[in-house]
């Protein structure tokens, strides 16, 4: 199984602020890579595939890059409804395998 | 617009068995792959279960394979998640979700609790 190893496991930003969260894969993932946002007491909803990809009505303040083994999710200008938990997930194999996820929260 | 509505989920013992089902609209069902995710209180997401658009493909978890079984019903727009053997660690909101083309979720229900407790 494709391991995902995520971090930092939470953060906190003031507004407007940049942050980035990183994701490593035990094995290349060839851009596979897809990323969730979860605000508490809510289902996720895809932010990025693809590893860069921006899914459709996704603030364009966030972005993803990455390659190989490495990815990373990018919000810029932190508003206060960025507040959630985020995931990255390998879509290259299955079993698909999710990060453990990062707390974001406003400073 | 894309509409994912779990049910099925509640209060089981150990040991016995439960059926979850999502009803899908918005988008023609039969054309995309379709998941069972879930997340247990206060965790990460893991995902369950996989099968391709005519039923005939299935993937599963090795934590549930052989006591879970995912199925669909092309012409009523359902998928369902067969749950035998329940463990208490199956304890979690189930999400249905949409497969998108590279095998992301592109779209998730609102989820449904299932707890295994006596």
């Amino acid at each position: 199984d494709i391991q995902m190893t995520q971090s930092p496991a939470s953060l906190s930003a003031s507004l407007g602020e940049t942050v980035s969260i990183e994701c490593l894969a035990s094995v290349g993932i060839s851009n596979n890579l897809a990323w969730y946002q979860q605000k508490s007491g809510k289902s996720p909803q895809l932010l990025i595939y693809a590893g860069s990809r921006l899914q459709d009505g996704v603030p364009s303040r966030f972005s993803g890059s990455g390659s190989g083994t490495r990815y990373s999710l990018r919000i810029s200008d932190m508003q206060p409804e960025d507040e959630a938990v985020y995931f990255c997930q390998q879509s290259y194999t299955y079993p698909l395998t999710f990060g453990s996820g990062t707390k974001l929260e406003i400073k | 617009e894309v509409h994912l509505v779990e049910s099925g989920g509640g209060l089981v013992q150990p040991g016995r068995s439960l059926k979850l089902s999502c009803a899908a609209s918005g988008f023609t069902f039969s054309d995309f792959y379709m998941a069972w995710v879930r997340q247990a209180p206060k965790k990460g997401l893991e995902w369950v279960a996989t099968i391709s658009t005519r039923g005939t493909t299935t993937y599963y978890s090795d934590s549930v394979r052989g006591r879970f079984t995912i199925s669909r019903d092309n012409a009523e727009s359902n998928l369902y998640l067969q749950m035998n053997s329940l463990q208490s660690e199956d304890t979690a909101t189930y999400y249905c979700a949409r497969h998108g083309g590279d095998i992301r979720f592109a779209d998730w229900g609102q989820g449904t609790l299932v707890t295994v407790s006596s």
